[in-house]
């Protein structure tokens, strides 16, 4: 069964960081491309970055280009989220979510439950 | 304002068929592939419809996904009161470099 549990969420200040980490199971995790796709309250799914299975290609959506950096441990089946210089527009539930593809978005098949980071003073 | 448009709303009573429409460019629908999400209240989405018309496995026949141009549709027969949901759909945008998601619809069963 897969699963997939974020964790790192929590309150942060405007212009602070936070890292945030999922947990894969119950797949090879390699094989797959990883995603961080967030949702603020009451709104809409707001896809955030990918990260090609290897490692070795990543992408962002503009509103977190040069802020967040998406990274993978394949040796610990775990997926990252460093945010930095966080804006209270950046408060939101983040889902992990796994691709159906290796390299690029091919739809996301599984999703976790989601970490709740939000951005106040 | 999302890259690939929705309508907000859509609405039917048990039994209808409803469809919800997805628009976008030539970047993105135009030149990829269209996936379908159902957000049930307070849960994660769940993948309905990939690859613009294919259905993962345990997705009743209900749901049918089709694709036009720089349009998608997703199609929902013999409307059940367990349909009510937000609906999105989603696409690769070539030019963006990005995953696009449309704004979602919320689908009310009267």
């Amino acid at each position: 069964e897969v699963q997939l549990v974020e964790s790192g969420g929590g309150v942060v200040q405007p212009g602070g960081s936070l890292r945030l980490s999922c947990a894969a199971s119950g797949f090879t995790f390699d094989d797959y491309a990883m995603h961080w796709v967030r949702q603020a309250p009451g709104k809409g799914l707001e896809w955030v970055s990918l990260i090609s299975g290897d490692g070795g290609s990543t992408y962002y959506a503009d509103s977190v280009k040069g802020r967040f950096t998406i990274s993978r441990d394949n040796s610990k089946n775990s997926l990252y989220l460093q945010m930095n210089s966080l804006r209270t527009e950046d408060t939101a539930l983040y889902y992990c979510a796994k691709d159906r593809g290796w390299l690029q978005f091919d739809g996301v098949d599984y999703w976790g439950q989601g970490t709740l980071v939000t951005v106040s003073s | 304002q999302s890259v690939l448009t929705q309508p907000p709303s859509a609405s039917g009573t048990p039994g209808q068929r409803v469809t919800i429409s997805c628009s976008g460019s030539s970047s993105n629908i135009g030149s990829n592939y269209v996936y379908w999400y159902q957000q049930l209240p307070g849960t994660a989405p769940k993948l309905l419809i990939y690859r613009n018309n294919q259905r993962p496995s345990g997705v009743p026949d209900r749901f049918s996904g089709s694709k036009s141009g720089t349009s998608a549709s997703l199609a929902i027969s013999g409307l059940r009161s367990e349909d009510e949901a937000d609906y999105y759909c989603a696409a690769w945008d070539d030019s963006l470099s990005a995953c696009v998601f449309g704004g979602g619809t919320k689908l009310t069963v009267l």
